[in-house]
């Protein structure tokens, strides 16, 4: 069975505090890695996707990592509009189900 | 350009009452989900449809039905609501391209008296 488990649940940073975010996942065959953005009351925003183990992509503050068994959220130099909930969520290989994890509640304070 | 779209955005039902969540998307996508959102639970899905004419079950389809009307709609019905049924729905859409890329809509919050 896929699971994907984040850590920490919640994380509360001072404006250009920088830090990381943990996903660890176990599935037969990763398909892809998954990164969303979910503000209060919204539905979840498409970050990122990874697909190997080495694999790096950057959006602004953000860059995702990915190694076999995790995958690292990094922010740089925080805003407080970054301030949101972070999933991660993966895809097994021939399958079209993500399974996703609890998130990461970021707080960024000014 | 709307991507996805969810009606209605609030709903309060009583036990037992039936009711039907509408999602289109104007991207094209073969594939849609649904999922619910519960506090502490993280995103469940409960229906997906990987084309048009196809749908199979996900982690919790109790008390659900689905329907892929076209291409662009795939719905999810509530026979019989239940206060479990409480929740945030999101609908979403896959490209099923290299790229992967899913989108969700803004979601409906369901109140199951």
């Amino acid at each position: 069975e896929d699971q994907v488990t984040q850590s920490p649940e919640a994380l509360r940073l001072q404006e250009g505090e920088s830090s990381s975010l943990n996903c660890s996942y176990t599935v037969s065959g990763l398909r892809g890695l998954f990164w969303y953005r979910q503000d209060p009351g919204k539905g979840p925003e498409f970050l990122f996707t990874l697909y190997s183990a080495g694999e790096e992509k950057e959006k602004e503050r953000l860059k995702a990592t990915l190694t076999k068994k995790e995958s690292f959220l990094h922010i740089t130099a925080p805003k407080p509009e970054d301030s949101a909930t972070y999933l991660c969520a993966s895809g097994g290989a021939g399958s079209y189900q993500l399974t996703f994890g609890k998130g990461t509640k970021l707080s960024v304070i000014p | 350009n709307a991507g996805v779209t969810q009606t209605p955005k609030f709903q309060v039902l009583k036990t037992g009452q039936s009711m039907t969540l509408q999602c289109a998307q104007d991207m094209n996508h073969n594939s849609m989900y649904w999922y619910r959102q519960d506090p502490g639970m993280g995103l469940r899905l409960i229906y997906y449809s990987a084309s048009e004419g196809t749908t199979d079950k996900g982690e919790v389809p109790n008390g659900y039905n689905v329907s892929r009307l076209n291409k662009r709609e795939f719905s999810l019905r509530l026979e019989s609501a239940a206060p479990s049924q409480t929740s945030v729905y999101f609908c979403a859409a896959m490209t099923g391209t290299t790229q992967e890329t899913q989108y969700f809509g803004p979601g409906t919050r369901l109140l199951v008296l």
